[in-house]
C-alpha cells in the first residue's frame, strides 16, 4: 500500500548548520511530494513543494530535492536559525483520479541549538 | 488563519460518549481531508470528501464516520469513544486534488 518512511525522527543541530531529512515513497505513481512545518501546538503549515517533472526546487534557505527512480525526497535548510525548530513532516500524494489525499511520513523532530 | 475553520477547538468527553467535529474549508475548495494526530505520532488520513462525495478512506475506524454537507462543511462523527481516540483532529481543505492542502488549526480531543 501507500508508505512513507521519514527519517531521522529527530535532528539537533547548532544554529547556523544544515539540517537534512530525507523521505522515501512507495507509490511510484506519487507525482506531488510537499513539507509541512508544524510548531507546537499548532497546524501543520506548507514551506516548500515539489512535483514529479522537477528534480529540485529552492525557496531561500529551503530546497527539496526528488529522485524519482530511487523514489527518494530530501529536505535540506541551510544556515539554520532557533525559529527553524519544529516538526517537518513530507508527504506524498498522487493526482490520479479524484483523490490527491496526501500521505505523510512520520516526522522529523529539528531542534537548533543557539 | 489560514482560511480552513475547525470546531470545537478542544473537546472533553467521557468514554462510551459521542462527538461530532466541525470544519469549514477555506473558501472555493472543494476537498475535505481529515486526519487524526496522536500524541508524537504523524499525521494519520482518515478520509476525503469531494463536493460531497465520500472519495477516499483511510485507516478510519467503524466508529467513525463523516459527511460534507452541500455547503461544503464537513463534519466527523466519533462514538463509542475510547481513551485511544484522545488526539488532535485536523481537516485540510484544497481546490485540486490535494494540492494546496490548507489545513485548520485543529480540534484537541481528550477522552477521560
Amino acid at each position: 500500500g501507500e508508505n512513507v518512511e521519514q527519517h531521522p525522527s529527530t535532528l539537533s543541530v547548532q544554529e547556523g548548520d544544515s539540517a537534512v531529512i530525507k523521505c522515501t515513497y512507495s507509490d511510484s505513481a506519487s507525482n506531488y511530494f510537499p513539507w509541512y512545518k508544524q510548531e507546537l501546538g499548532k497546524r501543520p503549515q506548507l514551506i516548500i513543494d515539489i512535483r514529479s517533472n522537477v528534480g529540485e526546487k529552492k525557496d531561500q534557505r529551503i530546497a527539496v530535492t526528488l529522485n524519482k527512480t530511487a523514489k527518494h525526497f530530501s529536505l535540506h535548510i541551510t544556515e539554520t536559525q532557533p525559529e527553524d525548530s519544529a516538526v517537518y513532516f513530507c508527504a506524498a500524494s498522487k493526482s490520479s483520479g479524484n483523490t490527491g489525499k496526501l500521505i505523510f511520513g512520520q516526522g522529523t523532530t529539528l531542534q537548533v541549538k543557539p | 488563519d489560514s482560511g480552513v475553520t475547525q470546531t470545537p477547538k478542544h473537546l472533553i468527553t467521557a468514554t462510551g460518549q459521542r462527538v461530532t467535529l466541525r470544519c469549514s474549508p477555506r473558501s472555493g475548495d472543494l476537498s475535505v481531508y481529515w486526519y487524526q494526530q496522536s500524541l508524537d505520532q504523524g499525521l494519520q488520513f482518515l478520509i476525503q470528501y469531494y463536493n460531497g462525495e465520500e472519495r477516499a478512506k483511510g485507516n478510519i475506524l467503524e466508529r467513525f464516520s463523516a459527511q460534507q454537507f452541500p455547503d461544503l462543511h464537513s463534519e466527523l462523527n466519533l462514538s463509542s469513544l475510547e481513551l485511544g481516540d484522545s488526539a488532535l483532529y485536523f481537516c485540510a481543505s484544497s481546490l485540486d486534488r490535494g494540492r494546496g492542502y490548507t489545513f485548520g488549526s485543529g480540534t484537541r480531543l481528550t477522552v477521560v
